[in-house]
């Protein structure tokens, strides 16, 4: 079965500073995995996502995420973070198959001091 | 943001009585989700659609039934509310690869 760690609940980081959340899944084969954001009282929206190939993969707002095989990781990143930032991100695993029922990590609630 | 409607946004209900929410979209995908969302459990899969009349259960599919007639419309429905199932609920949408999410319902029960 497919599962998503997401180790940090809470992450506080300055405004300006470069910002690092963690994803940790286990799947049995190669995984679709995806970020999304969730502002309070919104739904998600999707950051960006991996299937296959190159290993750094861009997103919007300025966000990208490195997939790590050896590392069963995919940590999202972002240089500089604006106060706009402050939301709930979450990780996700599908399985590669038609469907693609997606597995949630539990979230990292983001803070962003002024 | 893609063309996916989730009616009623906000629902008060008694204990053991009928819920249905409905999740419409206006993409024409072929998979649709209902996912419950819980503080410190992320977004969890109840049931989902891959295509008119074919659903199958999701993780958390005790006391929920779903329906999907028409391409567009996936119903959850809660055959008999508990208060174990406030929550709020979100609808999804794929082609097959990344999925796009609705609003939300946030669904109380009393």
């Amino acid at each position: 079965a497919q599962s998503v760690t997401q180790p940090d609940i809470h992450i506080t980081v300055s405004e300006g500073a470069s910002l690092e959340l963690r994803c940790n899944y286990s799947y049995g084969a190669t995984p679709y995995l995806f970020w999304y954001v969730q502002s309070p009282g919104q739904g998600l929206q999707l950051l960006l996502k991996y299937f296959s190939g190159d290993t750094l993969v861009q997103g919007i707002k300025g966000f990208e995420a490195e997939f790590k095989r050896s590392q069963s990781s995919f940590n999202l990143r972002k240089p500089s973070v604006h106060w706009s930032d402050a939301a709930e991100y979450f990780c996700a695993v599908g399985a590669n198959r038609g469907g693609n029922k997606l597995t949630f990590g539990t979230g990292t609630q983001l803070k962003v001091e002024l | 943001d893609a063309g996916i409607t989730q009616s009623p946004r906000h629902k008060v209900t008694e204990t053991g009585t009928p819920v249905t929410l409905r999740c419409h979209q206006t993409e024409n995908h072929r998979y649709m989700y209902w996912y419950r969302q819980d503080p410190g459990h992320g977004l969890r899969l109840i049931h989902y659609s891959y295509g008119v009349k074919d659903t199958d259960k999701g993780e958390v599919s005790d006391g929920y039934s779903v329906s999907r007639s028409k391409t567009e419309d996936f119903l959850l429905t809660l055959e008999s509310a508990t208060s174990s199932q406030t929550s709020v609920y979100f609808c999804a949408i794929s082609g097959g690869v990344e999925a796009f999410f609705g609003q939300g319902t946030r669904l109380t029960v009393v």
